[in-house]
């Protein structure tokens, strides 16, 4: 079975900043889909960025991007110039159902 | 329209009566999906909708009775729960049908339900 581990289950970083999420996953399939998941206080979850398992490109988006790992089975998220509305739970998801990871609270502080 | 609706946001009800969830998307997404979220938890999988049709019934209790009328609304109907029942109700859409790679997930704001 596929599961999905967040190793931090809280961060903390200053506005302006830089920091790493990580995530790790294990599956037997070659093909898959991974992402990187927020979800402030207002509840909603909200696609951050996407990564295709059999693109070797790392996936960017604006101040996000990620580190994917494949033969390591690791997919770590970078927040660079972090602010205050980054604040959220993060969580990293596998594939199709969508197999969440147990979530990492960052905190931004001024 | 880009956004997934669910209503009601807040619910409260006794474990004998009957309600029902909504969840409506206009985006021509192909598959819906319901979320049940404990506080501090991720999300779980509940049921998947492919083109109208229950794709995924991830185990859940009998007591959830999942409906697709069209391919922009779901319902989720709820009958004799219980106090552990109580939690965040996510529904989510996507654009290609379920198994075919992934776009990612549009989610709505969620239902908080709490079972008395």
């Amino acid at each position: 079975a596929q599961t999905v581990t967040q190793s931090q289950p809280e961060m903390s970083v200053q506005e302006a900043e830089t920091v790493t999420l990580s995530c790790t996953y294990d599956t037997s399939e070659s093909d898959y889909y991974l992402f990187w998941y927020k979800q402030p206080p207002s509840r909603q979850m909200i696609l951050v960025i996407r990564q295709e398992a059999y693109k070797q490109q790392n996936a960017t988006e604006n101040r996000f991007s990620v580190n994917f790992q494949k033969a390591a089975k690791s997919f770590s998220l970078k927040i660079s110039d972090s602010q205050l509305g980054d604040a959220a739970m993060y969580f990293c998801a596998y594939t199709d159902k969508l197999i969440f990871g147990t979530g990492t609270r960052l905190q931004v502080f001024p | 329209d880009t956004e997934v609706t669910q209503t009601p946001k807040h619910l409260v009800m006794g474990m004998t009566n009957k309600k029902s969830l909504k969840c409506e998307q206009h985006m021509g997404h192909r598959a819906m999906y319901w979320y049940k979220q404990k506080a501090k938890k991720p999300p779980e999988l509940m049921f998947v909708y492919s083109y109208e049709k229950l794709s995924i019934n991830e185990s859940v209790p009998s007591r959830f009775s999942p409906e697709c009328p069209n391919s922009s609304l779901l319902n989720l109907h709820l009958h004799a729960l219980q106090p552990e029942d109580s939690a965040l109700y996510l529904c989510a859409s996507s654009q290609e049908r379920f198994g075919r790679g992934s776009y990612g997930y549009t989610f709505g704001s969620g239902t908080r339900l709490t079972v008395v």
